[in-house]
């Protein structure tokens, strides 16, 4: 079975922009979940989407935002970009229906760099 | 809002030898499960082992085994035998309740095993 992937795997953005990052869960997984990675801040919970509807959400502003859609594929959006969004964004996906207590695999992540 | 600590940043251990990551963490939630990943070096965050709030007897997946004490609030982390594919980040995560910020990483061991 394929594991979770992401697209892209880096993305170098400027100050003010928009990005949106993709995940695919694996085969049969409905549950999405998005974090942050940071030397400072260390591994932050974004969000977590279950059967298209976001069902926990971690403390982050409101320019971070996502979608599931109908085949479990998730998209992350972060407007109007920051230097401190800089991160390597991972995302899992679990088994779980949106309890966040279901063993999540990881995947790869999106590096991206704010300039 | 739950909290987890993990007091060593890094940690080193011989191969073959025993070593034990610890992780305490603050809940006021009865209900939730504690959780081991390992992040290898450029490698996808895997689960090592997990560990439900309300099961008595400590997980243990074959080298990997958990000191759980509910009531100190101490979720320990030992391997056994180690290996040098056991090195890499290890993280403590908290996941379930019903508090604000449902899951909470802890900030990182990193694990270094000498041949």
């Amino acid at each position: 079975k394929a594991g979770v992937t992401q697209t892209p795997r880096y993305l170098i953005k400027t100050r003010g922009q928009q990005v949106t990052l993709s995940c695919s869960p694996i085969s049969g997984h409905r549950s999405v979940s998005w974090y942050q990675q940071t030397p400072g801040q260390g591994l932050q919970f974004l969000f977590e989407y279950f059967s298209e509807t976001q069902r926990n959400k971690g403390n982050f502003p409101g320019r971070f935002s996502g979608r599931q859609f109908s085949n479990s594929r998730s998209e992350m959006n972060v407007s109007t970009l920051e230097l401190g969004d800089s991160a390597l964004y991972l995302c899992a996906s679990s088994l779980g229906q949106g309890t966040l207590t279901d063993t999540q695999y990881f995947g790869p992540g999106t590096r991206l760099t704010v300039l | 809002a739950q909290t987890v600590t993990q007091s060593q940043p890094e940690m080193s251990v011989q191969e073959a030898e025993t070593v034990t990551l610890s992780c305490t963490y603050d809940t006021s939630e009865s209900d939730y499960y504690l959780f081991w990943y390992k992040q290898p070096p450029s490698r996808q965050m895997i689960l090592v082992i997990r560990q439900e709030a309300y099961k008595q007897q400590n997980a243990t997946e074959n080298r990997f085994s958990v000191n759980f004490q509910k009531a100190a609030k101490s979720f320990s982390l030992k391997i056994s035998d180690s290996q040098l594919g056991d090195a890499a980040m290890y993280f403590c995560l908290h996941a379930g309740g019903t508090s604000y910020g449902k899951l909470t990483f802890g900030q990182g061991t990193i694990l270094t095993v000498h041949p």
